[in-house]
């Protein structure tokens, strides 16, 4: 059964960059067609997709974030990274990866809480 | 954007009742709705796609049907593990999820 976890740093200062990496076990992120993807959750906002890439690197964003977002997948290692620029605020939130199929998320990371404080 | 309503946002009952969530688009989704359970401290857990599909291990309790604008999820006999908040998804257009519907113990 595949697994994924969350790592990156859980404060972030505003005007940087979100920087977070989702290793995969249990499965290759270069097998079969599915895609991988980024999500947040925030109270006010609850669930927010972000992006997601294919094996190939292919991606789509989530229009509302598609400046600021770069999603990218390193086969080699077996995972796949967020990178969400000039942060603020309102970017505070749990963020998931998940692997995806039919575009809908069948598998998900326990889940990292990043923080966007000075 | 299409923008999924969900209701109620609370639902109260007791375990061995009949649950049912709504989920409204703003637009056609046509089929290509899912249902999402989350427990707190975890991830969310996909239980129904394609409006009724059950995801694999999903008891027979949770059901879901509908089709273009309304969306049902049905949990026939609530068991205690169930209470929970629930989310629908849709795909059709881009990836957008509802508010939440929480199911709490009566």
């Amino acid at each position: 059964q595949v697994q994924l976890q969350e790592s990156g740093p859980g404060l972030v200062k505003p005007s940087e960059t979100l920087s977070l990496t989702c290793t995969v076990s249990g499965g290759s992120v270069s097998s079969g067609t599915y895609y991988w993807a980024w999500i947040r959750q925030t109270p006010g906002k609850g669930l927010e997709w972000i992006g997601s890439i294919s094996k190939s690197g292919s991606t789509y964003y989530n229009a509302s974030l598609k400046t600021r977002v770069t999603i990218s997948v390193d086969t080699s290692k077996n995972e796949f990274s967020l990178n969400l620029s000039s942060v603020t605020a309102a970017d505070t939130a749990v963020y998931y990866c998940a692997r995806q199929e039919m575009s809908y998320f069948e598998s998900w990371g326990q889940g990292s809480l990043v923080s966007v404080s000075s | 954007e299409i923008v999924l309503t969900q209701s109620p946002a609370t639902l109260s009952l007791s375990p061995g009742e009949r649950a049912t969530l709504s989920c409204r688009a703003s637009q056609s989704v046509s089929s290509y709705l899912a249902w999402y359970q989350q427990k707190p401290g975890q991830a969310p857990r996909l239980i129904i796609y394609d409006a009724s599909n059950r995801a694999t291990g999903i008891p027979a309790r949770f059901s879901g049907s509908g089709y273009g604008t309304d969306f049902t999820l049905t949990i026939s006999s609530l068991e205690p593990e169930d209470f929970a908040v629930y989310y629908c998804q849709q795909r059709n257009n881009w990836l957008t999820f509802g508010g939440g519907t929480r199911v709490e113990i009566k």
